[in-house]
């Protein structure tokens, strides 16, 4: 079955460049998202990436895949303490276009 | 209106009650989602609705049920509440079955059951 790995924990310092990393085992991926949830909140989505693409970038953010690792990355520049968070990466398949499989999330620390 | 609404915010059940958690959808909306978030996890998918009827669902037993209504609200019924039932229950809405653009997601509701 399908399953999404994320690593726990990142800490930065403010001003750096943050990588949150994510692998997937299905290879019938369609999208790729990457949502955000703050202590208390739901979850935000920031951006999204087509299967057939390879990068997308969206201001502070990019996002790069490579389907043949089946590997999923998030860069932040510039981080600021207010994107310290839980970052997740979530995906949908051809044949369960209906549901998110969720990743276990990475909690991003920024320090000033 | 904008944005998915969810009541209430915090629930505290015992175990072996029932509990009914409501959800607003994004005005437009047709299509509802719900997913559980135990502490320290990502959310699992639990069902689907989509014009009212059922459009999938994930692994979870039947006391797990739920409604959406011609106005596109929606609610999730547990019965025979269990300890591990304990999580954040998720409403997202969309635009269709399958939304290129995502989910837009509620701030939840905390259940705790004891």
């Amino acid at each position: 079955g399908e399953d999404v790995e994320q690593s726990l924990f990142l800490s930065v310092r403010e001003g750096d460049s943050s990588v949150i990393n994510c692998t997937y085992t299905d290879s019938s991926s369609t999208y790729l998202y990457w949502y955000k949830q703050e202590p208390g909140a739901g979850l935000q989505l920031l951006t999204y990436i087509f299967s057939n693409m390879d990068m997308k970038q969206d201001q502070r953010l990019t996002v790069l895949l490579n389907k043949k690792d089946k590997h999923l990355s998030l860069r932040i520049a510039d981080t600021q303490t207010g994107d310290s968070a839980i970052y997740f990466c979530a995906e949908t398949f051809n044949n369960a276009g209906n549901m998110l499989t969720f990743g276990g999330g990475t909690r991003l620390m920024v320090k000033p | 209106e904008t944005g998915v609404t969810q009541s209430p915010t915090h629930l505290i059940k015992t175990r072996g009650q029932q509990v009914t958690l409501r959800c607003s959808s994004q005005s437009g909306h047709n299509t509802v989602s719900w997913y559980q978030q135990a502490l320290g996890q990502g959310p699992q998918f639990i069902f689907q609705y989509y014009r009212e009827e059922e459009n999938g669902r994930g692994n979870f037993p039947p006391r797990f049920s739920g409604l959406q209504f011609p106005n596109y609200s929606s609610e999730l019924n547990v019965n025979a509440l269990e300890l591990d039932d304990s999580a954040l229950y998720l409403c997202a809405s969309s635009l269709g079955r399958v939304d290129n653009y995502g989910y837009t997601f509620g701030s939840g509701t905390r259940l705790t059951v004891v």
